[in-house]
């Protein structure tokens, strides 16, 4: 069965401070991966998926495929930075009548306090 | 664009009514996925549908659930005889049609159902 651990249910860190919010999956194929996030009182929203090897908001997610871990970090967390965040695999992809999708599975979440 | 929208927002039901959630996709989105998050869990994937379609329905429960996306209106998740296991946030995400790369999936803010 597919899975995703998210170890941490809380983080907390001082601004300024590096943050790493660690994933790790189990799945078959290769899967694309991806990191959400939701904001307090916000719905959730994308933040990064590794086939687009972007930096979004100072965040970064490097894809291991030995470890099967998709951590995500940030070098100087900010006080905005405080939210939920959700590691999300998406995998198998389908194409079914001409067009792709895929079945995200989220892990627990992370809530990340970043304190001034 | 007013991205996905979902209503109701709150759904307090007694055990064994029904429970209608509704979807409107963001425009120019003709692909609706549901998730369900019970409490201290990740989202689970439920449903995906494209108009008049059900594509795969792999993580729908097999009985009272049940999902539609018409022609016209909004997609609707109908749960029959809830009962108290049913309480959970239920997340509805719309994609375009793409035949390339999994699209992004967007969300609504999420209907919470409380069965009493």
């Amino acid at each position: 069965a597919q899975r995703v651990t998210q170890p941490e249910k809380l983080l907390s860190v001082f601004k300024g401070a590096p943050v790493e919010l660690k994933c790790n999956y189990s799945y078959s194929g290769s899967p694309e991966l991806f990191w959400y996030v939701q904001y307090s009182r916000q719905r959730l929203q994308l933040l990064l998926r590794h086939i687009s090897r972007e930096s979004i908001k100072g965040f970064t997610a490097d894809l291991n495929k030995g470890e099967t871990s998709f951590h995500l970090k940030k070098p100087f967390a900010q006080e905005e930075d405080s939210a939920m965040y959700y590691c999300a695999p998406i995998g198998p992809s389908y194409l079914v009548i001409g067009t792709s999708y895929g079945k995200l599975t989220f892990g627990q979440g992370t809530i990340l306090t970043v304190h001034p | 664009n007013a991205g996905v929208m979902q209503n109701p927002r709150h759904l307090v039901r007694r055990r064994g009514q029904e429970a209608r959630l509704r979807c409107s996709p963001m425009k120019g989105h003709s692909h609706v996925y549901w998730y369900r998050q019970l409490p201290e869990e990740g989202l689970k994937f439920m449903v995906y549908l494209q108009k008049e379609n059900i594509i795969d329905e792999s993580g729908m429960p097999k009985e009272r659930f049940s999902a539609e996306f018409p022609k016209e209106g909004p997609s609707i998740l109908r749960i029959q005889q809830v009962v108290r296991g049913d309480s959970a946030a239920y997340f509805c995400a719309s994609s375009p049609p793409t035949s390339g790369s999994i699209p992004e999936q967007f969300f609504g803010p999420g209907t919470r159902l409380t069965v009493l």
